[in-house]
C-alpha cells in the first residue's frame, strides 16, 4: 500500500521558476528518495536523504527532510522545459523488508516555455 | 547509461495470452529484484519481491499463480503474466537495488507497457 501522500498532484509553473514539492509519511524510514519519471518511461533516481539529515543539494535540486513532521520536500530551482516530469518520492522502511521502497503519489510538474 | 535492461518496452496480444518479461542487471549483480505495477496517472504499486535462488514474495492481493516469477540467475529476474486478460494491461517496471547497503538507491528499467486486446 502507498506509504504517504505528495502535493501539489499536479504543478504547473514558468520557465526560470521554482518548484516546490512536499511528500508526506507514515512510518519511520531508514531513508526516503526522490524520483523522476519521464511519461511512459521508468524512474529516474534524483537524490536520497538519510534519515539523519535534514537537507540535501545536487545541482539545482534541493531536499529537506523532517522526520518529526515525517514530510520531505523537493524545490528545483531555475526550471526549465526540460524538467517536465512526474516526481515520486520513496521511502525505505526503518523496520521490514531491507530494500523495498514504497512510493507517494508523485507530483506532475509542467514547466513552460 | 541505463544499469537495468527491461525487456520488451511494449507488447500488444490477444486475451489468453502469456506474455513474459524480462529485467538484467547490466554491470551488477541483484539478488533482489522488484517489480511494480503502474495505471495511468498513478503511482508504482509493489507486486512482488523476486529473489534469486528463492521464492518470490508477493504483496497482498497479487495472485502468485497469475504473475509468476523467476529469478533464477544474479541478473536476470523475469515475469510472465499468464493467460492474460484486458483488466491485466498496464504499466509493468521492474528495479534493482545495487550493492548491499540500506542507503543505496535502486535503479529501474524502462518498463514494459502491455496491451491485452
Amino acid at each position: 500500500s502507498q506509504q504517504g501522500e505528495e502535493d501539489p498532484q499536479a504543478l504547473s509553473i514558468q520557465e526560470g521558476e521554482n518548484a516546490t514539492m512536499n511528500c508526506s509519511y507514515k512510518t519511520s524510514i531508514n531513508n526516503l528518495q526522490w524520483y523522476r519519471q519521464n511519461s511512459g518511461r521508468g524512474l529516474v533516481h534524483l537524490i536520497l536523504i538519510r534519515s539523519n539529515e535534514r537537507e540535501k543539494h545536487s545541482g539545482r535540486l534541493r531536499v529537506t527532510l523532517d522526520t518529526s513532521k515525517k514530510s520531505s520536500s523537493l524545490l528545483i530551482t531555475a526550471s526549465r522545459a526540460a524538467d517536465t516530469a512526474s516526481y515520486f518520492c520513496a521511502t525505505k522502511a526503518l523496520a521490514g523488508s531491507a530494500r523495498q521502497l514504497t512510493f507517494g503519489s508523485g507530483t506532475q510538474l509542467t514547466v513552460l516555455p | 547509461g541505463a544499469v537495468v535492461s527491461q525487456h520488451p518496452s511494449w507488447v500488444i496480444c490477444k486475451s489468453g495470452t502469456s506474455v513474459k518479461i524480462e529485467c538484467r542487471s547490466l554491470d551488477f549483480q541483484a539478488t533482489t529484484m522488484f517489480w511494480y505495477r503502474q495505471f495511468p496517472k498513478q503511482s508504482l504499486m509493489l507486486m512482488a519481491t523476486s529473489n534469486e535462488g528463492s521464492k518470490a514474495t508477493y504483496e497482498q492481493g497479487v495472485e502468485k499463480d497469475k504473475f509468476l516469477i523467476n529469478h533464477a540467475s544474479l541478473t536476470l529476474s523475469t515475469l510472465t503474466v499468464t493467460s492474460a486478460h484486458p483488466e491485466d494491461s498496464s504499466f509493468y517496471i521492474c528495479s534493482a537495488p545495487r550493492g548491499g547497503a540500506s542507503n543505496q538507491p535502486q535503479h529501474f528499467g524502462d518498463g514494459t507497457r502491455l496491451s491485452i486486446l
